[in-house]
């Protein structure tokens, strides 16, 4: 069973298209994230919920839009795409614990998005 | 959060072991170091911490200064698939659970 899954895998669009990643996670946790890893291989946090509501929001332009059903989904809608949203995109998994409690983070194998 | 700094990349002959330090000389007293690793084209995995006391489980060993203020992280016997950028950072762990990953140290075994 795949602990954090991600569709599609690849995802290839024309500029000003609006598309959405879906992310699912079976491991029961309560937080989930976004991560953007652009072409110098560079990751970068976007978004984080905790028990689906948002908690971090790094400098992310508003096209991008996180959406939580439920603590086991997190969504990603990308708007008007820019040439510049290529990259590759994680979704990310942990269990929210106590100061002190290590809580790692489980990462999906990402969506490649390539904006044409 | 600290920041760290990673050789940009190291080699390493297959069997032996891999050593890959990080600096990270503005640590506080409650920070964590973690170490992942990202092989091309997957996820980042997740391979130890510790906060002060060396640290041991299947994958690696994790060795902290007693100033705290660098880290080496150790295969014992580097395998062809130990190949992959490996991540030091450190974080508060209850900061809202985000992870700034540096540039990495890029590993390669070779046979």
């Amino acid at each position: 069973d795949t602990a954090v899954s991600q569709t599609p895998k690849y995802l290839v669009t024309q500029m000003g298209n609006d598309k959405s990643i879906k992310c699912e996670q079976n491991l029961g946790h309560d937080t989930m994230y976004w991560y953007k890893q652009d072409s110098k291989k560079f990751l970068k946090i976007m978004f984080s919920y905790n028990n689906k509501e948002l908690i971090i929001n790094e400098t992310v332009p508003n096209r991008f839009s996180p959406k939580s059903p439920d603590k086991a989904h997190l969504n990603l809608h990308i708007n008007s795409l820019e040439l510049g949203d290529s990259a590759v995109y994680f979704c990310a998994s942990s269990q929210s614990g106590l100061a002190g409690v290590y809580n790692e983070q489980f990462f999906g194998p990402g969506t490649r998005l390539t904006v044409l | 959060d600290a920041k760290t700094t990673q050789p940009t990349s190291m080699d390493c002959a297959e069997g032996r072991a891999a050593n890959l330090p990080c600096n990270h000389s503005t640590i506080s007293g409650n920070e964590y170091v973690y170490w992942y690793r990202q092989i091309h084209s997957q996820g980042p995995q997740y391979i130890i911490h510790g906060l002060k006391n060396n640290e041991t489980n299947e994958m690696a060993s994790l060795i902290i200064t007693e100033d705290r203020k660098s880290s080496t992280l150790i295969l014992p016997h580097a395998t062809l698939r130990d190949t992959a950028v490996y991540y030091c950072i450190v974080r508060v762990t209850n900061t809202g659970n985000q992870f700034y990953f540096g540039t990495g140290t890029s590993l390669t075994v070779i046979p």
